[in-house]
């Protein structure tokens, strides 16, 4: 069972606000919600991470409703550089109870002129 | 701080060659991770490390994979024998938090052709 549901891909325009929301129906009480983003041919890097309500920081914001079953990552006023693969993660339980930060397959989030 | 360090960048092998990737992490980090990339399987995490003590190896795929970490600032990941499916990116990241709260911070990442 997945541990994150995004949308596979999204298109957006210069200066629009852009959210992706990431479905994560299973999360553990302890877990954190954290969003990188990657662009081609480099490792993902950190955007933000929450835990509940909203955070924000100099890039992005995140919102995490009360049941914190879902969390919307928003790019206010993406621009061209902005087009990149985002990943929502929450953890995983390895083999012996260690916590796995999980990657899911990620937003291919194209900016157009 | 240079950030975490790979090498190779680009590495291209033949099948059933011993193939070795390096990553040095930032230092202080204490926790260092080695994904792979590919388009079919995305980022699948293969092994991580807590202090230079491998922490969860569940992710990797088979006996032909290893890992080690012989000391805080050094790691490696070998394959042997390679075959063709172990193409991908291979990347490392360190953190100096706990797995849950800790930011990862990524190579650049090796890209492994093996023909």
């Amino acid at each position: 069972l997945a541990k994150t549901t995004q949308p596979i891909s999204m298109d957006s325009y210069e200066g629009q606000e852009v959210n992706i929301t990431c479905s994560h129906n299973n999360i553990a009480t302890n877990d954190y919600i954290t969003w990188y983003q990657q662009f081609p041919s480099q490792g993902p890097r950190f955007i933000i991470q929450g835990y509940k309500t909203k955070v924000t920081n100099e890039v992005a914001s995140l919102f995490i409703p009360a049941d914190r079953k879902s969390s919307t990552l928003s790019l206010p006023r993406v621009s061209l550089s902005d087009t990149a693969v985002y990943y929502c993660l929450v953890g995983d339980i390895g083999t012996g109870g260690s916590y796995i930060p999980t990657f899911g397959r990620g937003t291919s989030l194209i900016v157009h002129p | 701080d240079a950030g975490v360090i790979q090498s190779p960048r680009h590495e291209v092998t033949e099948m059933g060659q011993e193939v070795t990737l390096r990553c040095k992490p930032i230092s202080g980090h204490d926790y260092l991770f080695w994904y792979r990339q590919t388009m079919m399987r995305g980022l699948e995490l293969l092994i991580y490390f807590n202090n230079n003590v491998p922490i969860d190896d569940s992710g990797m795929p088979e006996d032909r994979f290893s890992a080690k970490m012989p000391n805080a600032s050094f790691s490696t990941l070998k394959i042997q024998p390679s075959e063709p499916r172990d193409s991908a990116v291979y990347f490392c990241a360190s953190s100096f938090r706990d797995t849950n709260t800790g930011e990862l911070f990524f190579g650049e990442g090796s890209r492994l052709t093996v023909l």
